[in-house]
């Protein structure tokens, strides 16, 4: 079981690129979700999924936008970077509404 | 939104210390978590608790869910320099989940 995973680890983007961040999970899990996470910050929520289909806006939702992909899968997506959006960007799981959530390695972005 | 309390900021203690940090939230949550983030990686769950009062224990761990439902604390006894690392609470409502801003731990051997 690799857990959760997040691809890529690392990006630097120019102001006004566009990318997409990757989450994949093989716990059958069906709720997943993206948090950003910056210096002397605890995690904070961007958007999440409760199941296969569905998405929702979190505490941070400005400047992106979700897909839940299939029931493994849920990416994140900056249309135009901005460099308020450098952060650290986590990918989490869990089985379902209000269960614990295992979280991915992390990917670590920089907008220039 | 919710926000919360994260109590020390920093810790610096001698290796065999207990540690004791902890949680406060101005509104009340279902589930309190508590997780460890070590440079370069994602957080690790260590605790979870579901009912107010709740203690639960993870080895050398110990955390407690308030009775109010709005705080929670983590014990650490005998510390080792492996726990060093950065600790997180979180509260969860449903799916909307909030994080302290976390406990840096320094164990000097």
């Amino acid at each position: 079981n690799a857990g959760v995973t997040q691809t890529p680890k690392f990006q630097v983007l120019k102001t006004g690129q566009s990318m997409t961040l990757q989450c994949a999970q093989d716990m059958n899990h069906n709720s997943m979700y993206w948090y950003r996470q910056d210096p002397g910050m605890g995690l904070r929520l961007i958007y999440y999924s409760a199941s296969e289909g569905t998405t929702d806006k979190g505490e941070v939702p400005n400047g992106y936008n979700v897909s839940r992909l299939n029931k493994r899968e849920f990416s994140l997506r900056l249309e135009s970077a901005a460099p308020s959006q450098t952060s650290v960007y986590f990918c989490a799981s869990s089985e379902g509404n209000g269960r614990d959530q295992y979280f991915g390695p992390g990917t670590r972005l920089l907008v220039l | 939104g919710q926000q919360l309390n994260q109590s020390p900021q920093s810790m610096f203690i001698q290796e065999g210390e207990d540690v004791s940090m902890n949680c406060t939230s101005s509104s009340i949550f279902n589930t309190w978590l508590w997780y460890k983030q070590e440079p370069g990686e994602g957080p690790v769950l260590l605790i979870a608790l579901y009912k107010a009062g709740e203690l639960t224990s993870n080895g050398r761990l110990t955390a407690q869910f308030g009775i109010t439902r709005k705080d929670s604390f983590l014990n650490i006894s005998a510390s080792i320099p492996s726990d060093v690392g950065i600790y997180f609470c979180a509260g969860q409502l449903n799916n909307d989940m909030r994080f302290g801003a976390g406990t840096r731990l320094t164990v000097k051997p």
